[in-house]
This record gives structure tokens, sequence and C-alpha cells, in this order.
């Protein structure tokens, strides 16, 4: 499959954990973003990565949140000191050029009790 | 500020009918529009998009779209619904505020076709 791949696809944390997610964008594409996605509501956009640069980071990445994407490759997206209000879907998507559709991984699901 | 707008929350069709899901939007200058679809505990999956050309935008699974630049609108439609059609439909637009192409996207619209 050369989707693109999101890692665990679910995750359990007790508030005060810190946790990290995986994606592996499609191979070809320099370009990749982080959203989250909370129940009822579409995507909002966390951060981009152009490369191995992040470029771009939302006012709703506070700083417990931080991402990586070393060597321009897969990313990272680690969350420190979880909160309740953390739980949702983090989508990973990446793509071409700023103008092409973007390609969407599965999800993580986070949810912490 | 840019903005996209999805007025219905859920859409009812039954099966063979035509299918129209709403989407209107608020962007200066002209706007780079996409569709997706979004099936339970899965990621977006790309529909179709607009980026200049022929108002009326052809896509994946018998879905198209029109654009609409008096009315700020571009709707998605299919012209005979199917029971498999019925998921979670978001409406995207390119935030021009930025050159990352980062997408802003509607609250979702639940289509539901029923057999």
């Amino acid at each position: 499959d050369t989707g693109v791949s999101q890692n665990p696809r679910h995750k359990i944390t007790k508030r005060g954990q810190n946790v990290t997610f995986r994606c592996d964008p499609i191979s070809e594409h320099n370009r990749l973003y982080w959203y989250r996605q909370t129940l009822g509501q579409g995507p909002e956009f966390l951060t981009y990565f152009q490369n191995e640069a992040q470029l771009e980071k939302s006012r709703l990445l506070s700083d417990r949140f931080s991402a990586e994407r070393p060597k321009g490759s897969f990313s990272t997206l680690e969350i420190q000191r979880t909160e309740q209000g953390d739980s949702a879907m983090y989508l990973c998507a990446s793509s071409f050029a700023p103008g092409n559709e973007q390609y969407f991984g599965p999800g993580t699901r986070l949810t912490v009790t | 500020a840019q903005s996209v707008a999805q007025p219905e929350d859920q859409v009812n069709v039954a099966e063979g009918n035509p299918l129209t899901v709403k989407c209107t939007y608020s962007v200066s200058g002209n706007p780079y529009l996409f569709w997706y679809v979004q099936y339970p505990n899965r990621g977006l999956q790309f529909l179709l998009k607009y980026i200049t050309g022929d108002n009326l935008v052809k896509g994946s699974y018998g879905f198209e779209a029109e654009f609409n630049k008096s009315q700020t609108s571009f709707h998605l439609k299919k012209p005979s619904a199917l029971v498999s059609d019925s998921a979670l439909y978001f409406c995207a637009v390119r935030d021009i505020s930025s050159n990352t192409g980062k997408l802003i996207f509607g609250q979702g619209t639940t289509l539901q076709v029923k057999p």
C-alpha cells in the first residue's frame, strides 16, 4: 500500500502522560500536514512541513505539542502532559504541491482519561 | 477571514435519487476548493477539486461539483445515490493567507442514503 500511514491507530492514555504519534507520508510527497479533528467538526490545521522544515504552526498548537520530520521522511507528533481536551483524532496528510489535493492517513484516535 | 460553510448537518436521500450536498465559501481572490469523504473511523478520501477552468468538476465514484462564483458556492452532486455513498462529507478551501496549501474545512455534512 503506497498511501499515508499512521501509527498507532488508537491510543488511550492517562492525563499527564506523554504520547507520540507517527506518520509516514506518500514517499514522493515533500509536503506534510497535521490536523486535529474533534467529534462533529471538520479537521483543523495544526502544523506544516516542507521536507524537514517546519514552516507553520497553528495557534492551536500549544507548547505541549511538538512535531518533527527528520530527513524529510516520516513525521512524529508528540503531546506532553496530556489533558482531556487533547482527546481527538489526529490526522496526517501529504501532498506534492500546495495547490494539489492532500492525501490523508487513517488517523490516530487519542483518548485521554 | 476565509471560511467554508456547510449549511446542512445531514442530508437524507433515497437510493437512486439525485443528491446535493451544499457548500459555500468566503475567500478573497480565486479559491481552490475541495471535497472529501470520510467513512467511520477512517481518514479523509479526496473526491474532487476546483482550481480553474470548467465550472463543473467531475471526480471519483460518480461525484461532481459545480463552482458558482457569483453565489460563492461549490455544491457536491451525484445523479443517482447509492447506499454505499452514506458517509460524512467535507468541503474545504485552500487557505491563501500562507503558501503552505493548508486547508480550511467546513463542519461536515452527513449523507444518509436509504434503500
